[in-house]
């Protein structure tokens, strides 16, 4: 079964600073790995996706995520937090080897950005 | 635009008055899906489809009904909804199955009283 686990409920961080927000998974195969972010009223917008080829992916707004294969953890990072960066976000998995077409989402970690 | 749209936004409604909530987009993807987001849970999948006529249960379809007679629209059903169906509802679509990514619809807050 797949599943994936997103550790921090919420991330507080100084505009300015890095901030990485934490993403661990579990999967029978190889992974598809995304990130989603969702700002308040909002649907989920998608920032990043990791298929296969360099471990470091690079999306929208600044954001990179780092697919780590032995630590099973695609972590979400950026160098330089801003403000609008507070959102709630979302990781989440789909075994690329299972014939279930399902995307399991982490139950989402809150990132504050203060001024 | 490429967009999903839902309709309502907000809808607050009796136990067990049966109602739709309705799900476009222009985009031709094949992919559809229905996701409840409640807090702490995460998004949970309701039904997903693969294509017209293609639908399939997700982690938590009961009280729930899907139909996809036409590959833009994907409403979801409560025949007879009970407060524990108070959340928030989200129609998320991908051109081909899941390795690509979604484009979400931007959410029904429904309200079962």
């Amino acid at each position: 079964a797949q599943s994936v686990a997103q550790p921090e409920d919420q991330v507080n961080v100084a505009e300015g600073n890095p901030l990485t927000v934490k993403c661990t998974y579990s999967v029978s195969g190889n992974p598809y790995l995304f990130w989603y972010v969702q700002y308040p009223n909002r649907g989920l917008q998608f920032l990043l996706k990791y298929i296969t080829g360099d471990n470091l992916v690079k999306g929208s707004y600044g954001f990179e995520a780092e697919f780590n294969k032995s630590q099973t953890s695609f972590h979400l990072k950026k160098p330089s937090a801003l403000v609008s960066d507070s959102a709630l976000y979302f990781c989440a998995v789909r075994d690329m080897g299972s014939s279930a077409s399902k995307i399991i989402f982490g139950s989402g970690t809150r990132l504050s950005i203060r001024p | 635009e490429a967009q999903v749209t839902q309709n309502p936004r907000y809808l607050i409604t009796v136990t067990g008055k049966k109602l739709t909530v309705t799900c476009s987009q222009n985009m031709n993807h094949e992919y559809m899906s229905w996701y409840r987001q409640d807090p702490g849970l995460g998004l949970r999948q309701i039904y997903y489809s693969m294509n017209v006529e293609v639908t399939d249960k997700g982690d938590v379809p009961e009280g729930y009904k899907v139909s996809r007679k036409e590959k833009r629209n994907f409403p979801l059903i409560l025949e007879s909804p009970s407060p524990n169906q108070t959340s928030l509802y989200f129609c998320a679509s991908s051109l081909s199955g899941t390795a690509y990514g979604y484009t979400f619809g931007s959410g029904t807050r429904l309200t079962v009283v």
